[in-house]
């Protein structure tokens, strides 16, 4: 079974652009969460949906937003980007909420 | 929400078990102690998970304390690709079913030739 895929795997932009990541679940998982992770602050959880639904919000400003499609597909966008952007941005998926989450291995963004 | 603290760096000699513990002492009664790792430049790897009764699968085993405020990662054979960070996560519940983890900075297991 295909792991979860996200694209692209690298990207580099510069300040004030917009950015479109990209993660394809697990086939059957119906639950995609993002997470943020810098080496100053680690990993920190940006969103969660279920059903096309968001379900959950971390504490990140609304420059970040994401969405779900009906396939489970779902996507996350920065817009006005800033350096502090510049991470590691991991999607899970997992079959439903409380079940063992499935990470990507992620896409490098740099911002310049 | 419970936190957790671990060691911020371990060795274990290849072929030696290699035992990671992890305190969550203020983990509350229906919250589960979940284990990941990460190698350098990939995602995290979901390893284990249990409650309160020790639980074993084909990676690892995971012992919970009677009082669940603490917990042992066991990699029984470590080989050099164990190598990795590993994160000890309590699972937080907002009133109903969620994938909001909290990392913490885990522990880096270095496993020596």
């Amino acid at each position: 079974k295909a792991g979860v895929t996200q694209t692209p795997r690298y990207l580099i932009k510069t300040r004030g652009q917009q950015v479109t990541l990209s993660c394809s679940p697990i086939s059957g998982h119906r639950s995609v969460s993002w997470y943020q992770q810098t080496p100053g602050q680690g990993l920190q959880f940006l969103f969660e949906y279920f059903s096309e639904t968001q379900r959950n919000k971390g504490n990140f400003p609304g420059r970040f937003s994401g969405r779900q499609f009906s396939n489970s597909r779902s996507e996350m966008n920065v817009s006005t980007l800033e350096l502090g952007d510049s991470a590691l941005y991991l999607c899970a998926s997992s079959l439903a909420p409380r079940s063992p989450l499935h990470f990507g291995n992620g896409t490098r963004l740099t911002v310049t | 929400d419970a936190k957790t603290t671990q060691p911020p760096s371990m060795d274990c000699a290849e072929g030696r078990a290699a035992n990671l513990p992890c305190n969550h002492s203020t983990i509350s009664g229906n919250e589960y102690v979940y284990w990941y790792r990460q190698i350098h430049s990939q995602g995290p790897q979901y390893i284990i998970h249990g409650l309160k009764n020790n639980e074993t699968n084909e990676m690892a085993s995971l012992i919970i304390t009677e009082d669940r405020k603490s917990s042992t990662l066991i990699l029984p054979h470590a080989t050099l690709r164990d190598t990795a960070v590993y994160y000890c996560i309590v699972r937080v519940d907002y009133g109903g079913a969620t994938n909001k983890l909290i990392f913490g900075t885990g522990t880096l297991l270095a496993v020596q030739p």
